[in-house]
């Protein structure tokens, strides 16, 4: 149980345009998730926090403008990357937190996506 | 200065090893101490969680807390090539910060027969 799916694994994409990355919680109910990115040999850092039904919670420094962020379901979350630079390349990570699992922060992780802008 | 420090490593041993790995950390305000194993190009599998100080065990792997010194650290005993990984440390304070869970940088592992 507990599995988190992210769609695609793997995009390339030109400058410029838009990217749309899915997680699904396949399954169980998850009334958050969390968007990570993860740079080469470095760790995870949280972008955003969404919570099913309402407007995503912004780490500070990140874009809310380009980073988009709908958590329409309580199985999908969608990270839309806009006008994607170069400098957005990078691995992005959802995971998911169940509903009613709230004695301790346990959040299941998606498989990444890569994604590299050219 | 970082709230979570932890060697990125590389640490290469030989199988059936004893591998211990570590962070530090600053805000005394963590409560839940957890490890992640990362496979390349993959999502973090949680292996250990850990409330407050004391130790865990779970198999080959131990996991344990010393809040005084702001300390974690994970033990893998008869460590084997399919635990080459990179092992990250996260941990997060009580409900009010309880959302966010802060990683360190993760330590890459070998572990080669």
């Amino acid at each position: 149980g507990a599995v988190v799916s992210q769609h695609p694994s793997w995009v390339i994409c030109k400058s410029g345009t838009s990217v749309k990355i899915e997680c699904r919680s396949l399954d169980f109910q998850a009334t958050t998730m969390f968007w990570y990115r993860q740079f080469p040999k470095q760790s995870l850092m949280l972008m955003a926090t969404s919570n099913e039904g309402s407007k995503a919670t912004y780490e500070q420094g990140v874009e809310k403008d380009k980073f988009l962020i709908n958590h329409a379901s309580l199985t999908l979350s969608t990270l839309t990357v806009t006008s994607a630079h170069p400098e957005d390349s990078s691995f992005y990570i959802c995971s998911a937190r169940a509903s009613g699992k709230v004695s301790y922060n346990e959040q299941f992780f998606g498989p990444g996506t890569r994604l590299t802008v050219l | 200065q970082k709230e979570v420090e932890q060697d990125p490593g590389p640490l290469s041993v030989p199988e059936g090893a004893i591998v211990s790995l570590n962070c530090t950390y600053s805000n005394s305000a963590f409560q839940y101490f957890m490890w992640y194993r990362q496979y390349s190009r993959k999502g973090p599998e949680l292996l250990m969680y850990t409330y407050s100080s004391g130790n865990k065990e779970d198999g080959r792997f131990t996991a344990q807390v010393d809040k005084s010194s702001k300390y974690i650290s994970l033990f893998i005993r008869d460590s084997q090539p399919s635990d080459s990984a990179t092992y990250l440390c996260a941990m997060s304070a009580p409900p009010g910060g309880y959302n966010k869970l802060i990683f360190g940088a993760g330590t890459r592992l070998a572990v080669h027969p």
